[in-house]
């Protein structure tokens, strides 16, 4: 099954942007690249998602490597409110039964400063 | 309200004694999980369904058995709980397309004495 890498913590200022990386070298041709969030105390919730080109939708941008094997979500101006965790998964689009085991990993959590 | 509900949110046992926990979810979702949480290991998947009567292991899958007789509906069941199984555990649903994002429930805090 193929993994993810994320840094265990980064900080950000109040409205600055921030750029959350996520290794993920042995992805294949397949795999969607997702991205959650989880605030304390809550179910994690959809951030965004893309297969090859960038994304952008009103939470956030995606964008992902030439290659694949990375990429990197991007919040335009962090509030307080997007301090959470934020977890990079990589999700098999072939329908047939084993393809469906959603590696999380520990994620990335971000402190945002007033 | 398009909703994965899960019951109940807190949950304390003891060592032995069998325990439910239920997932519901009302968007018609044929793709159904459960991940327990815990403490510096992120999500990890114990059991997933393609659709009705179709259910298959995760990662940590041990310990724990699951049905899904209704479309809507995907409980967790502990036949014999343990101490090492107390965690956070999360419901999540999405259509079959899974070019769609998963719904997560607001989590059951066990607790096995």
């Amino acid at each position: 099954d193929a993994k993810t890498t994320q840094p265990n913590s980064m900080e950000s200022n109040e409205e600055e942007p921030v750029h959350l990386p996520c290794n993920h070298s042995t992805i294949s041709g397949t795999d969607y690249i997702h991205w959650y969030r989880q605030l304390p105390s809550q179910g994690p919730e959809y951030v965004i998602h893309g297969l090859t080109s960038n994304v952008n939708n009103r939470m956030a941008s995606l964008a992902i490597a030439e290659d694949r094997k990375s990429s990197t979500l991007i919040l335009h101006r962090a509030t307080l409110r997007d301090a959470a965790v934020y977890y990079c998964i990589l999700r098999d689009v072939r329908v047939s039964g084993g393809y469906n085991k959603l590696i999380f990993g520990a994620g990335t959590r971000l402190a945002v400063h007033p | 309200e398009a909703q994965v509900t899960q019951n109940p949110r807190y949950l304390i046992t003891v060592t032995g004694k069998k325990l439910t926990v239920t997932c519901s979810q009302n968007m018609n979702h044929e793709y159904m999980s459960w991940y327990r949480q815990d403490p510096g290991l992120g999500l990890r998947q114990i059991y997933y369904s393609m659709n009705v009567e179709v259910t298959d292991k995760g990662d940590v899958p041990e310990g724990y058995k699951v049905s899904r007789k209704e479309k809507r509906n995907f409980p967790l069941i502990l036949e014999s709980p343990s101490p090492n199984q107390t965690s956070l555990y999360f419901c999540a649903s999405s259509p079959r397309d899974y070019n769609s994002p998963l719904h997560f429930g607001n989590g059951t805090r066990l607790t096995v004495t």
